[in-house]
């Protein structure tokens, strides 16, 4: 069965950071990209970054490119987001998400629970 | 980046009823990379179309998604009540990837 758990969230005031994990079981992790999505309170959906099976290829949302890193530890199954410089704007909840990619095209299949992130002094 | 835009944003249907929800890209979208996720309150989404018109694993024949280019469809066929949620597009065809704003299926 295929699990994403997402921890490290939490309260952080404005210019602070923070780090996220996304713990993973039931597939192949190395195999597979990942992503990171958020949610800020009653709004929709926002792509946030993502990154390749091996690590060595990532993407960002403009939003956050600069100070949001995202990586991964294959050995671990654990992907990471460091985010840095804080904004009000950046709270929301963050959600891990699996890559699929078949013959006809890709999609994020898996998602986590999602981790609470508050920007506030 | 490509703007999704989705339509109604809010649909009031009763169970049994067909739902129909549109998906309008500002620009075209490979079917390959456009996926369709339900939300439901306090949930994560769940993958229901990919390509466009793939069900997802365990996804009722209920749901299904058609389209191609800048204009793609999720046709809910009989609505039941465990079906009133949140619906997003995703297209992930172009950098940065990008959701619609959503559309609301509620009871009526």
């Amino acid at each position: 069965e295929v699990q994403l758990v997402e921890s490290g969230g939490g309260l952080v005031q404005p210019g602070g950071s923070l780090r996220l994990s996304c713990a993973a079981s039931g597939f192949t992790f190395s195999s597979y990209a990942m992503s990171w999505v958020r949610q800020a309170p009653g709004k929709g959906l926002e792509w946030v970054s993502a990154i390749s099976g091996s690590g060595s290829t990532t993407y960002y949302a403009d939003s956050v490119k600069g100070r949001f890193t995202i990586s991964r530890d294959n050995s671990q199954n654990t992907q990471y987001l460091q985010m840095n410089s804080l904004r009000a704007e950046d709270t929301a909840v963050y959600f891990c998400a699996k890559r699929a990619c078949s013959t006809t095209g890709c999609a994020d299949d898996y998602w986590g629970q999602g981790a609470q992130v508050t920007v506030s002094s | 980046e490509i703007v999704l835009t989705q339509s109604p944003g809010t649909l009031s249907l009763s169970p049994g009823e067909r739902a129909t929800l549109s998906c309008r890209a500002s620009q075209s979208v490979s079917s390959s990379y456009l996926a369709w996720y339900q939300q439901k309150p306090g949930q994560a989404p769940r993958l229901l179309i990919y390509s466009a018109s793939s069900r997802a694993t365990g996804i009722p024949d209920r749901f299904s998604g058609s389209g191609s280019g800048t204009d793609f469809t999720l046709t809910i066929t009989r609505l039941e009540p465990e079906d009133f949620a949140v619906y997003y597009c995703q297209q992930s065809d172009k950098s940065p990837r990008t959701f619609g704003q959503g559309t609301k299926v509620e009871i009526k």
